[in-house]
């Protein structure tokens, strides 16, 4: 069975503070995909990253980055310089091996909510 | 801007009423979610579609809940009756494969409550 864990339940940084937020998960799948979604107050759903479980290397976009480490099962995503509008919940999310050509189910973590202060 | 078009944005009903969301996906996507997102919870998958065929609903309470896909522009997910436990933001989301993967959208949500 597949299964997302986000330790981290709230975090709270002062704006332009650097902040990680952790994702470790669990799969027999030997191809998945990780996914980060950001949920702000106004609670939609918004598709941040998608990353391929055979392609290890990291990303960034902007002040976001984000390191897919397959040996400690883990995918963290880190704002740089955070800013007021990164105050959200984020949710890392993982599914399974895409075989038919369609898109297969997520599995979520619990989400980390994000507090960033002036 | 293609983006999942979830109607109605908020609803309150009474105990008992029978409650319809509906959900248009993105134009090409051929899988559709159904996910609810409670406090006690989180996010969890009610059901999904695959080419307008339901590929899974173990996580829908069957004897109240329904989801269909009348054609490949509309999803729906019916609660009759409702009950108060069923408050909660239900979300539409679709999705199509390719060899890369898949990337899944959401919709605003549906904000359900019954009291």
């Amino acid at each position: 069975a597949q299964k997302v864990t986000q330790a981290q339940t709230e975090i709270s940084v002062v704006e332009k503070e650097d902040v990680t937020l952790d994702c470790v998960y669990e799969t027999r799948d030997t191809t998945y995909y990780l996914f980060w979604y950001k949920q702000p107050p106004s609670g939609e759903l918004v598709f941040l990253i998608r990353r391929n479980s055979f392609d290890e290397q990291n990303e960034i976009s902007g002040r976001y980055s984000w390191n897919f480490q397959k040996s400690t099962s883990s995918f963290n995503f880190t704002i740089t310089a955070s800013q007021v509008v990164d105050s959200a919940v984020y949710f890392c999310a993982l599914s399974e091996e895409n075989r038919s050509g369609t898109a297969s189910k997520l599995t979520f973590g619990t989400g980390t909510r994000l507090q960033v202060t002036l | 801007d293609a983006r999942v078009t979830q109607t109605p944005r908020h609803k309150v009903t009474e105990m008992g009423q029978e409650v319809t969301m509906r959900c248009q996906p993105i134009l090409g996507h051929n899988t559709v979610f159904w996910y609810r997102q409670t406090m006690m919870q989180g996010l969890e998958l009610l059901a999904y579609f695959r080419n307008r065929a339901p590929l899974d609903d173990s996580g829908m309470p069957k004897d109240r809940f329904s989801a269909e896909m009348p054609d490949a522009t509309l999803a729906t997910l019916k609660i009759q009756p409702s009950e108060p436990r069923d408050s909660a933001v239900y979300f539409c989301a679709s999705g199509s494969g390719s060899y890369a993967g898949n990337t899944i959208y959401f919709g605003e949500g549906s904000w359900l409550t019954v009291v």
